[in-house]
């Protein structure tokens, strides 16, 4: 499995609270990324990062908020988090982007916003 | 924009059957195709990458296949085993390797 990590696990919020969210690797893989899975949607993206302070959007990025300044960390920021947020948040890796590079996925953070 | 379609939704099976899964995508314009596995409350586990300039790609009991210009791809599972019960993903890249999923096929594999 590539050395991917995911923290918290789970996490319970009210509404209006900021959450963050935080992916690990030990791969020192350049692009990192933030997706969501909920039903109906299948997994879309919410940022992504191709280098340390290199971040851009994805398909759902509104409410939503990253930083990276070390290779092997990517945060997800909630900054006043609304009950539309609960979902299940993946973390994913690739070395470079191209026709060779697969993407690999962390365990997941389950986030319910109350 | 990339549409990706996989059907069927679900399938049920008895063990030891092939079975094929079915995936489409809109852009022919694609560098690669990814499937993934998915179990209940898990993450997404790697199967296989097929290159654009591929037609096949085997792992073990999966053997991919793509054909870009009718943008297709399809998983073929080689004696099905209750272990191979899971969701299975497609995905393709846009640019900046962003992934675009489609919906998956649940697959229940019965002993």
């Amino acid at each position: 499995d590539a050395g991917i990590t995911q923290s918290p696990r789970h996490k319970v919020t009210e509404t209006g609270t900021p959450v963050t969210l935080r992916c690990h690797q030990t791969e020192n893989h350049r692009y990192m990324y933030w997706y969501r899975q909920d039903p109906g949607h299948g997994l879309r993206l919410i940022h992504y990062s191709y280098g340390v302070k290199d971040t851009d959007k994805g398909e759902v990025s509104d409410g939503y908020s990253v930083s990276r300044s070390k290779t092997e960390d990517f945060l997800l920021t909630l900054e006043s988090a609304t009950s539309s947020q609960t979902s299940v948040y993946f973390c994913a890796i690739s070395e470079s982007w191209g026709h060779t590079y697969e993407q690999y996925f962390g365990p997941g953070t389950r986030l319910t916003v109350t | 924009k990339q549409e990706v379609t996989q059907i069927p939704a679900a399938l049920s099976v008895p063990e030891g059957e092939n079975l094929v899964l079915n995936c489409s995508f809109t852009d022919s314009a694609i560098y690669n195709l990814q499937w993934f596995r998915q179990d209940p409350g898990k993450g997404l586990t790697s199967l296989l990458l097929i290159q654009s300039s591929q037609r096949e790609q085997t792992s073990g009991r999966l053997n991919a296949s793509l054909d870009k210009s009718s943008g297709r791809s399809t998983l073929y599972i080689a004696a099905s085993q209750p272990g191979d019960s899971a969701t299975y993903l497609c995905a393709v890249p846009n640019a900046g390797n962003m992934l675009t999923f489609g919906g998956g096929t649940r697959l229940m594999v019965k002993p």
